[in-house]
């Protein structure tokens, strides 16, 4: 499985945009790029996915590199409530596992 | 999105005996599930795979006949973790693949074990 690299923690101040990265640098052709974030004493939530282009939802847009080896993940906003844990995964259509790497927690300031 | 649900969300048990963790997809069928633990301050990590109607496939060390896996259906999957003993106290979560959104993995919300 093709392995992810992000930094061990990152702050932020409340209000201000975000910009969470990840490399990926060995990922292949059929590998989407998944962002999840957990909340503490809680299971992994969804945030977003992609495979080539950007793309933007509710929660968060993320930005893929032309060459796929390295992503970002873009909070607009950050709140208190964006303090959590964010895992880059790559996850290959119709593979078996999902591999966490040691992620980013998130530290939001007031 | 898919819900996955996990009970129970917290659990204590005495040394020694056995407890039963359930994960039912609720509104999709899940080929396949799997299981992680995660020690405080520590990523998820990956126990085993569970696919409807077969034998689960364990990650390198990790003991298949002390955590018994049972996905009997499309919509649950079981975790048994048999003779518990204090080092077993984690946090075990669930996560469903759905046979019609293969690019997506939804969690359930964690199930806290302690066992004393």
């Amino acid at each position: 499985d093709a392995k992810t690299t992000q930094p061990n923690s990152m702050e932020s101040n409340e209000e201000e945009p975000v910009h969470l990265p990840c490399n990926h640098s060995t990922i292949s052709g059929t590998d989407y790029i998944h962002w999840y974030r957990q909340l503490p004493s809680q299971g992994p939530e969804y945030v977003i996915h992609g495979l080539t282009s950007n793309v933007n939802n509710r929660m968060a847009s993320l930005a893929i590199a032309e060459d796929r080896k390295s992503s970002t993940l873009i909070l607009h906003r950050a709140t208190l409530r964006d303090a959590a844990v964010y895992y880059c995964i790559l996850i290959i259509t119709g593979g078996f596992k999902t591999i966490f790497g040691a992620g980013t927690r998130l530290f939001v300031k007031a | 999105g898919a819900v996955v649900s996990q009970h129970p969300s917290r659990v204590i048990c005495k040394s020694g005996t056995s407890v039963k963790i359930e994960c039912r997809s609720l509104d999709f069928q899940a080929t396949t599930m799997f299981w992680y633990r995660q020690f405080p301050k520590q990523s998820l990590m990956l126990m085993a795979t569970s696919n409807e109607g077969s034998k689960a496939t364990y990650e390198q060390g990790v003991e298949k006949d002390k955590f018994l896996i049972n996905h009997a259906s499309l919509t649950l999957s079981t975790l048994t973790v048999t003779s518990a003993h204090p080092e077993d106290s984690s946090f075990y979560i669930c996560s469903a693949r759905a046979k019609s959104i293969q690019t997506e993995a939804f969690f359930g919300q964690g199930t806290r074990l302690t066992v004393v």
